[in-house]
C-alpha cells in the first residue's frame, strides 16, 4: 500500500508567521499534489508537482508557495499566514499516466489553525 | 473550469440498504471519473474508477457513466455501518497533467 506521510498533524501558527507543511512519500511517485479541505468546498488543489524540481500552480495558490526538492518530499510554504487559510491540508502522491493509472493516495492530513 | 456538483449532501439510511450517490460534471472531454471514501479525521481512499461510458462493478461498489448528460453514480449494495464516510467525487481533466477536481463530496450514515 502507497504510503504518504505528513507532519505536523496539527500546527497552530501566529498571523503573519511562516508556516511549513511537509509530505513524504515513499512510493516512487512522480506526482505530488496539496490540497485544502474547506468545508462546503470539497478538496480543492494549491500546488501540484511532476517531479524533482518542479511545482506548478494550482487553482488557489495564492498566500502559499511549494517545494519538491527530491522525488520523496514535497512542501508546502505559508510566508505570511492568515486567518483564512485555517484549513485541513493533504498532501498526495500519483503516479500518473493515462486512464488506469493516477490513483491518488492520500496522506492523514494536517490540521492547520491561524490566530 | 470544471465544475463537479455531489448529491445529496447527506444521507441516512438504515443497514442493508442500496445507497445511490450522485455526481454532475461539467466537461464532456474529461477524461475519468473516481469516487474516493474519506472517514473522519482520515485522507481520502481511492474506491473506484471509470473511465469509458457504461458500468462497472466491484463487489458492492457498481458505477454509471454517462458522459452525454455528464453524470455518474455511485451505487452501494448492501451498506454496512462501517461504510459511513464521506465520499467525494474526483473528475481528471482532459489536459494531460493528472489534475483532478473534487466535489463538495456526500456525507452518508449507514445506521445498524
Amino acid at each position: 500500500e502507497a504510503a504518504v506521510t505528513q507532519s505536523p498533524r496539527n500546527k497552530v501558527a501566529v498571523t503573519g508567521g511562516k508556516v511549513t507543511l511537509s509530505c513524504n512519500q515513499t512510493n516512487n511517485h512522480n506526482n505530488m499534489y496539496w490540497y485544502r479541505q474547506d468545508t462546503g468546498h470539497g478538496l480543492r488543489l494549491i500546488h501540484y508537482s511532476y517531479g524533482a524540481g518542479s511545482t506548478e500552480k494550482g487553482d488557489i495558490p495564492d498566500g502559499y508557495k511549494a517545494s519538491r526538492p527530491s522525488q520523496e518530499n514535497f512542501s508546502l510554504i505559508l510566508e505570511l499566514a492568515t486567518p483564512s487559510q485555517t484549513s485541513v491540508y493533504f498532501c498526495a502522491s500519483g503516479e500518473g499516466g493515462q486512464n488506469s493509472g493516477n490513483t491518488l493516495y492520500f496522506g492523514e492530513g494536517s490540521r492547520l489553525i491561524v490566530v | 473550469q470544471e465544475k463537479v456538483q455531489q448529491s445529496p449532501e447527506s444521507l441516512i439510511v438504515p443497514e442493508g440498504a442500496m445507497v445511490s450517490l450522485n455526481c454532475s460534471f461539467s466537461d464532456s472531454a474529461s477524461q475519468s471519473i473516481w469516487w474516493y471514501q474519506q472517514h473522519p479525521g482520515k485522507g481520502p481512499k481511492a474506491l473506484i474508477s471509470i473511465f469509458s461510458n457504461g458500468n462497472k462493478k466491484e463487489g458492492r461498489l457498481t458505477v454509471y457513466l454517462n458522459r452525454a448528460s455528464l453524470h455518474v453514480s455511485l451505487h452501494i449494495k448492501d451498506s454496512q455501518p462501517s461504510d459511513s464516510a464521506v465520499y467525494l467525487c474526483a473528475v481528471s481533466l482532459n489536459t494531460g497533467n493528472y489534475k483532478y477536481v473534487f466535489g463538495a463530496g456526500t456525507r452518508l450514515k449507514v445506521i445498524a
